[in-house]
């Protein structure tokens, strides 16, 4: 079956520091792979995602992941990070075969502290 | 990219009445709709999906008779919860996209519906 799995529920870190968000997804087919935040009370902003070519990709906001398809995963990071970027991220995948069908991870919380 | 509205942003109601939350794409023509529900602390949970003109798919477990999905028009998809309750409350989120599998099948999301059962 296809899933994915954010191993961190909460990441707590302090501002200007590195952080690195985890997403593994478990699945038979091709997948292509997205990262969304989402602010308080609001919807799901597109961070970046990767489609095909170039296994790094860079996103909004100085964020960047990395798809390594042997180890079937595809963390999330940023090399400082500021108090803006507290808010939920959630990792996705779309299976190629389908039609736009979204599975989404449990999210990960991202604080900051000063 | 491409712009998705939903409407209203937030609604309250009485318990046993119904709501109606609309979803748009403002930019371009989407086939297909998908609705997610999200719980406090939780992730998005697919509720179904609408394709333009024909009936919803939804996922295991979700009651289609309360939770009435309607895709008439190529820009329009809205969501009906019947006979609400307190346990309805949650955030409604939708997406719009194109029917494509591939690279061009992109989803774009609503700012979503935070709605309360009283």
């Amino acid at each position: 079956a296809q899933s994915v799995t954010q191993l961190d529920s909460q990441v707590p870190v302090f501002e200007e520091a590195p952080v690195e968000l985890r997403c593994n997804y478990s699945s038979s087919v091709s997948v292509y792979l997205f990262w969304y935040v989402q602010y308080p009370n609001q919807g799901l902003q597109l961070l970046l995602k990767y489609l095909s070519g170039s296994t790094l990709v860079k996103g909004i906001n100085g964020f960047e992941a990395e798809f390594n398809k042997s180890q079937t995963s595809f963390h999330l990071r940023k090399p400082s990070v500021h108090i803006s970027d507290t808010a939920e991220y959630f990792c996705a995948v779309r299976f190629v075969s389908s039609a736009s069908k979204i599975i989404f991870g449990s999210g990960t919380r991202l604080s900051i502290r000063p | 990219g491409a712009v998705v509205s939903q409407h209203p942003s937030r609604v309250i109601c009485k318990s046993g009445t119904s709501v109606k939350i609309e979803c748009r794409s403002l930019d371009f023509q989407a086939t297909t709709m998908f609705w997610y529900r999200q719980f406090p602390k939780q992730s998005l949970m697919l509720m179904a999906t609408s394709n333009e003109g024909s009936k919803a798919t939804y996922e295991q477990g979700v009651e289609k008779d309360k939770f009435l999905i309607n895709h008439a028009s190529l820009t329009l998809s809205t969501l009906t919860v019947t006979s609400a309750h307190p346990e309805d409350s949650s955030f409604y989120i939708c997406s719009a996209g194109q029917p494509d599998s591939g690279e061009k099948g992109e989803q774009f999301f609503g700012p979503g519906t935070r709605l309360t059962v009283l």
